[in-house]
């Protein structure tokens, strides 16, 4: 199975500054990395697939980059409403799996 | 709207059954593959099982292979997940989720808000 390592497990940031989330796959997946936020008492959302392709409604401030093993997704200018969890997923091969997660928090 | 309504959950003694429902509206349920996921309490996100919208290709975790079985009524608008011999460490939230085709496999697209399940004597 392809593991994914997150990193930092917990990112602290104010409004209106930007911040990267870092993921790495065991194995190379090509570009086949998906982003998505968790937060209490909403569906989990998904953000970015493919490694770089914005979901449909997601805000332009969210963006991801990378290919093979090493991946980062970026939120420019935050917003209150981005604090929470972050997971990546490999979508290259089942099974699907994903990284344990970046929680961010309002500083 | 796409909504995604898990039900069945519970608490459930080791090497019991459970059955978990998930009722889709907003979308035509017959085109979609579906998953489902889960979450242990404090912990991250783990894939448990998908369908092909025809039932045709099915996919298990091995922790949960010979276990669980996916299943979908199409009529219904429902998808299935058939929970046997159930241990303490299948204790989690249970998340129904869309199949979104990407370049290169599946994601999430859609998600519920989860079904409870407590495994425990």
């Amino acid at each position: 199975d392809v593991q994914m390592t997150q990193s930092p497990y917990n990112l602290a940031a104010s409004p209106g500054e930007s911040v990267s989330i870092n993921c790495k796959a065991s194995k190379s997946i090509s570009k086949y990395l998906a982003w998505y936020q968790q937060k209490p008492g909403k569906a989990n959302k998904l953000l970015i697939y493919d490694g770089s392709t914005l979901q449909s409604g997601i805000p332009s401030r969210f963006s991801g980059s990378g290919s093979g093993t090493d991946f980062t997704l970026t939120i420019r200018s935050l917003e209150p409403e981005d604090f929470g969890l972050y997971y990546c997923q490999q979508h290259n091969e089942y099974p699907y799996t994903f990284g344990a997660g970046t929680k961010l928090e309002l500083k | 709207e796409v909504q995604l309504v898990e039900s069945g959950g519970g608490l459930v003694q080791p090497g019991r059954s459970l059955k978990l429902s998930c009722l889709a509206s907003g979308f035509t349920f017959s085109n979609y593959g579906m998953n489902w996921i889960r979450q242990a309490p404090g912990k991250g996100l783990e894939w448990v099982a998908s369908i092909s919208s025809s039932s045709s290709y099915i996919y298990y975790a091995d922790t949960v292979k010979g276990r669980f079985t996916i299943s979908r009524d199409n009529a219904k608008n429902t998808l299935y997940l058939q929970m046997t011999s159930l241990r303490s460490e299948d204790t989690a939230l249970y998340y129904c989720a869309r199949k979104m085709r990407a370049q290169s496999g599946y994601v999430m697209d859609a998600w519920g808000q989860g079904a409870s399940v407590t495994v425990s004597s």
